[in-house]
C-alpha cells in the first residue's frame, strides 16, 4: 500500500520567514495530494491541494510543488505569521474510479515566533 | 452552510464496551470516510462509504464496522473496546467517491478508554 513520509517533524521559524515541509510517497498511482492544517483541538482543515497533472499551485502565501518522477511534493509558506503555527499534514490518494482513501504523513509541528 | 458535524464530541468508555459514533456530511456530499487519529500521528483510514455501500476499508479489525443511511449520514461502531482504541475519530465527507476530490473533516469524537 501507499506510504507517505513527511519531514521535518518540527519546524521553528521567525515571523516573516519562509517555511518548507516535504513529503515523499511510494505509490506511483497516487495522483491527488492535499495538505491539511490542524490547530490544537480542532479539525484538520484543507489548505491547498494539487493533482498530478500540475507541477505547482499557489494560493496567496501558500504554494505546493509536485515532482512525480521523484515522487515528492512540498508545501511552501511565505511571510509566515504567528497564526500559521499548527500541525501540518500532507496526504496522498489515488484518483479515477478508486475510492478516496487518504494516506497521511506523520505531521510537522510548525511554530512561528513573533 | 454547516460543515461536517460529529457527535458526541467526547466519550469515555471502559474496556470491553461498545461505542457508536455519528457523522453528518456537508449538505450535498454523498461520500463519508472515517479516520482514526492517535495522539501525535496522522489520521489513519478506517472506512469509506458512498451511496450507502462500503467502498473501501483500511487495516482495522472486524471489531470496527460502519454504515451509511439514506440521508448520507453515517455511524461508526466499535465493539469490545481496547485501551488502544483511545483516539480522535474523524469523519470526512466529499461530493463524490473518487480519491482525487477534496475531503472535508469534522471536529471529531475524542474517545477515551479506561
Amino acid at each position: 500500500g501507499e506510504n507517505v513520509e513527511q519531514h521535518p517533524s518540527t519546524l521553528s521559524v521567525q515571523e516573516g520567514d519562509s517555511a518548507v515541509i516535504k513529503c515523499t510517497y511510494s505509490d506511483s498511482a497516487s495522483n491527488y495530494f492535499p495538505w491539511y492544517k490542524q490547530e490544537l483541538g480542532k479539525r484538520p482543515q484543507l489548505i491547498i491541494d494539487i493533482r498530478s497533472n500540475v507541477g505547482e499551485k499557489k494560493d496567496q502565501r501558500i504554494a505546493v510543488t509536485l515532482n512525480k518522477t521523484a515522487k515528492h511534493f512540498s508545501l511552501h509558506i511565505t511571510e509566515t505569521q504567528p497564526e500559521d503555527s499548527a500541525v501540518y499534514f500532507c496526504a496522498a490518494s489515488r484518483g479515477g474510479t478508486s475510492y478516496g482513501k487518504l494516506t497521511f504523513g506523520q505531521g510537522t509541528i510548525l511554530t512561528v515566533h513573533p | 452552510d454547516a460543515g461536517v458535524t460529529q457527535s458526541p464530541t467526547h466519550l469515555i468508555k471502559t474496556r470491553g464496551q461498545q461505542v457508536t459514533l455519528r457523522c453528518s456530511p456537508i449538505s450535498g456530499h454523498k461520500s463519508v470516510s472515517w479516520y482514526q487519529q492517535v495522539l501525535g500521528q496522522g489520521p489513519q483510514f478506517i472506512f469509506q462509504y458512498y451511496e450507502k455501500e462500503e467502498r473501501g476499508r483500511g487495516n482495522f479489525p472486524d471489531r470496527f464496522s460502519a454504515r451509511q443511511f439514506p440521508n448520507y449520514s453515517s455511524e461508526l461502531n466499535v465493539n469490545a473496546l481496547l485501551l488502544g482504541d483511545s483516539a480522535l475519530y474523524l469523519c470526512a465527507s466529499s461530493f463524490v467517491l473518487q480519491g482525487n476530490q477534496p475531503q472535508h473533516f469534522g471536529d471529531g469524537t475524542r474517545l477515551s478508554i479506561l
